[in-house]
């Protein structure tokens, strides 16, 4: 699976939105774009997932360039619950039995 | 949502004891459950991989003989830290895949922190 860069932290207004980059440069025609993200001392959440299109859910909405090679995680009005790490993941399969690598993540902080 | 959920949430041992952790699908099947483990201020490192009846897959560099997984069932799977010592002390989270795959979104539970004296 390809790697992902992160910054390792951001900061965000509450009630701006957020957004969280991520690059993936060496990432290959079927792989996919995860994100999670994890709460201090919890297990990580599932946020969103694409392939090629953009997506948008309840949670988030995800950006993927044309050329894959990066993508962003958009939180559009941020509130203090959202304070957690991001973890931005690359996976080979749309399958959940197939192993899900974390890298380092970004630790982003909303302020009052 | 599916709920996943571990037990004990924390646990204290003395050095040289085996603790054992649960993790159970409430209200799914879960053919395949990961382990990972993870120290403060780091990122989830996976363990293994673990197929309901068969031998779980565990990933470079972690022994097999120490962390014991066993998956006898759809919603249950363990890992037993076999005589523990103090550098086992971690947070170790488990996350299971429903059956069939899906979107590929994975389950985890609220972790459980090992502490061993």
């Amino acid at each position: 699976d390809a790697k992902t860069t992160q910054p390792p932290s951001m900061d965000c207004a509450e009630g701006r939105a957020a957004n969280l980059p991520c690059n993936h440069s060496t990432i290959s025609g079927n792989e996919y774009v995860y994100w999670y993200r994890q709460i201090h001392s919890q297990g990580p959440q599932y946020i969103i997932h694409g392939l090629k299109n953009n997506e948008t859910n309840e949670m988030a909405s995800l950006i993927i360039t044309e050329d894959r090679k990066s993508s962003t995680l958009i939180l559009p009005h941020a509130t203090l619950r959202d304070t957690a790490v991001y973890y931005c993941i690359v996976r080979a399969r749309e399958d959940s039995s197939y192993k899900l690598i974390f890298g380092s993540g970004t630790r982003l902080l909303v302020r009052p | 949502g599916a709920v996943v959920s571990q037990h004990p949430s924390r646990v204290i041992c003395k050095s040289g004891t085996s603790v054992k952790i649960e993790c159970r699908s409430l209200d799914f099947q879960a053919t395949t459950m990961f382990w990972y483990r993870q120290f403060p201020k780091q990122s989830l490192m996976l363990m293994a991989t673990s197929n309901e009846g068969s031998k779980a897959t565990y990933e470079q560099g972690v022994e097999k003989d120490k962390f014991l997984i066993n998956h006898a069932s759809l919603t249950l799977s363990t890992l037993t830290v076999t005589s523990a010592h103090p550098e086992d002390s971690s947070f170790y989270i488990c996350s299971a895949s429903r059956a069939g795959g899906g979107t590929g979104e994975l389950f985890f539970g609220e972790g459980s922190r090992l502490t061993v004296l």
